[in-house]
């Protein structure tokens, strides 16, 4: 089955503990991306990566980093995790960027205390 | 603000009526596309409309778009329960690179 996963779904940390949240796709896509989503403000789109070694900033990348150092995977780091990204991540790929369908994963609901 | 702000916030009707959302945007695109969100859970894609197209439709959806307007309208018709969701429109901006840029969203409830 074509999907993305996501682990872990629900994490609850506390401030300054790094994370990792990892994110694969078993579709052979490019594209791959990490949102947040917050009440209120949508979506926002954290990084993206257009291929292997290939990541560029989204609209709110302070505070995270990503790497792609294989096709299916695209972990998001939390190197020293605030509460105001206790949020809705997820994870979503697609055949190439903007003009394509974006393949979503199921969501992980992060706690930073 | 958002690139994208969808209107009304939130849309309440009875099952066979029809839903309409509207989404605004602000710069030039190349592309808009309307996801669907069950609470909590991950989007699902239900339709891209490219800025040269006007309208699609897709089994109960139809979407237009209006570049000079810069809008464009979701409408769900004959709606049933399991339509009841968030909507969100998407935009792939003229000269935005690989970005996708979301609004705010309709939360639509569909009564029995």
């Amino acid at each position: 089955e074509a999907q993305v996963t996501q682990n872990p779904r629900y994490l609850i940390t506390v401030t300054g503990k790094k994370l990792t949240v990892t994110c694969s796709q078993n579709m052979n896509h490019e594209y791959m991306s990490w949102y947040r989503q917050d009440p209120g403000l949508g979506l926002r789109q954290i990084y993206y990566s257009m291929n292997v070694e290939v990541t560029d900033k989204g609209d709110v990348p302070e505070g995270y980093k990503v790497s792609r150092k294989e096709k299916r995977n695209f972990p998001l780091i939390l190197e020293s995790p605030s509460p105001n990204q206790t949020s809705l991540y997820f994870c979503a790929s697609s055949l190439g960027g903007q003009t394509y369908e974006q393949y979503f994963g199921p969501g992980t609901r992060l706690t930073v205390t | 603000s958002q690139q994208g702000e969808e209107d009304p916030q939130a849309l309440s009707i009875q099952e066979g009526e029809n839903a309409t959302m509207n989404c605004s945007y602000k710069t030039s695109i190349n592309n808009l596309q309307w996801y669907r969100q069950n609470s909590g859970r991950g989007l699902v894609h239900l339709i891209l409309i490219r800025s040269n197209e006007r309208e699609k439709h897709s089994g109960r959806l139809r979407v237009t778009l209006d570049t000079s307007k810069k809008s464009s309208s979701l409408l769900i018709t004959a709606s049933r329960a399991a339509d009841t969701a968030s909507y969100f429109c998407a935009t792939g901006l003229t000269g935005g690179g690989n970005k996708l840029t979301f609004g705010t969203g309709t939360q639509l409830k569909v009564e029995l």
